[in-house]
């Protein structure tokens, strides 16, 4: 069955450093997404991508903060200063329609020094 | 604005028991969907069920049930014969309006620890 891939699976980055965590979405699915779970915690919607551009995006995702499908198969998430608070897992999620439900990948683990 | 309380934060049952996880969703759409994920220790996140709005039937799957009512904003999710591996973080979650591109309301999430 397809998956959505993300990669890394665990990344350390010391704070004020950019990272780009990375997503392949299933091949035809037309929608994605990006979750944060802080450690704990509940899983929180980021941003939503379709047609290459941003349909929705959350109270957390500031400027800081900045998405691109760069090619046609993958979805990256930038973060441009990171902070300690950015550290979470970060879940890449994707679907085909409007209609089906959204499939996640296993997640990034951030971690910010 | 949309919002999902699990007010459950951990449940323990010895294997063999059912068990229930409270869902309560609070929308001013009329079409919506609602989710349960199941979290387990590895992390990832699993997809069990959606409904939406328009349809309140209950639906069961082996062990699995949920009982969606409107009426009282509420969508439960029920494990009859638990075992250990339905150990896991269990959340309930929301999407307002027809689907397309909005992103899921998740709630806090239920604990849920099966013991042999």
């Amino acid at each position: 069955e397809p998956e959505v891939t993300q990669t890394p699976s665990h990344q350390v980055t010391q704070m004020g450093q950019e990272v780009i965590l990375r997503c392949v979405p299933i091949s035809n699915h037309l929608y994605f997404y990006w979750y944060r779970q802080i450690l704990g915690q509940k899983v929180e919607f980021l941003v939503s991508f379709y047609n290459n551009e941003i349909s929705e995006k959350s109270e957390i995702f500031d400027d800081q903060f900045s998405v691109e499908r760069p090619d046609g198969s993958n979805f990256t998430l930038k973060i441009r200063s990171t902070k300690l608070e950015d550290s979470a897992m970060y879940f890449c999620a994707s679907r085909e329609t409007g209609l089906e439900p959204q499939h996640f990948g296993d997640g990034t683990r951030l971690s910010i020094l | 604005a949309q919002k999902v309380t699990q007010a459950q934060t951990e449940i323990s049952v010895v294997e063999k028991e059912d068990v229930t996880l409270d869902c309560v969703y609070e929308t001013r759409d009329t079409t919506y969907y609602l989710f349960w994920y199941k979290q387990p220790p590895s992390g990832e996140l699993v997809f069990l069920i959606r409904r939406n709005s328009f349809d309140e039937q209950n639906e069961i799957s082996g062990r699995y049930s949920w009982n969606f009512q409107k009426s009282t904003s509420s969508f439960n999710f029920t494990i009859t014969a638990s075992q250990v591996v339905d150990s896991a973080v269990y959340f309930c979650a929301l999407s307002e309006g027809g689907g397309g591109a909005d992103g899921l309301t998740f709630g806090k999430g239920t604990h849920l620890i099966i013991q042999p």
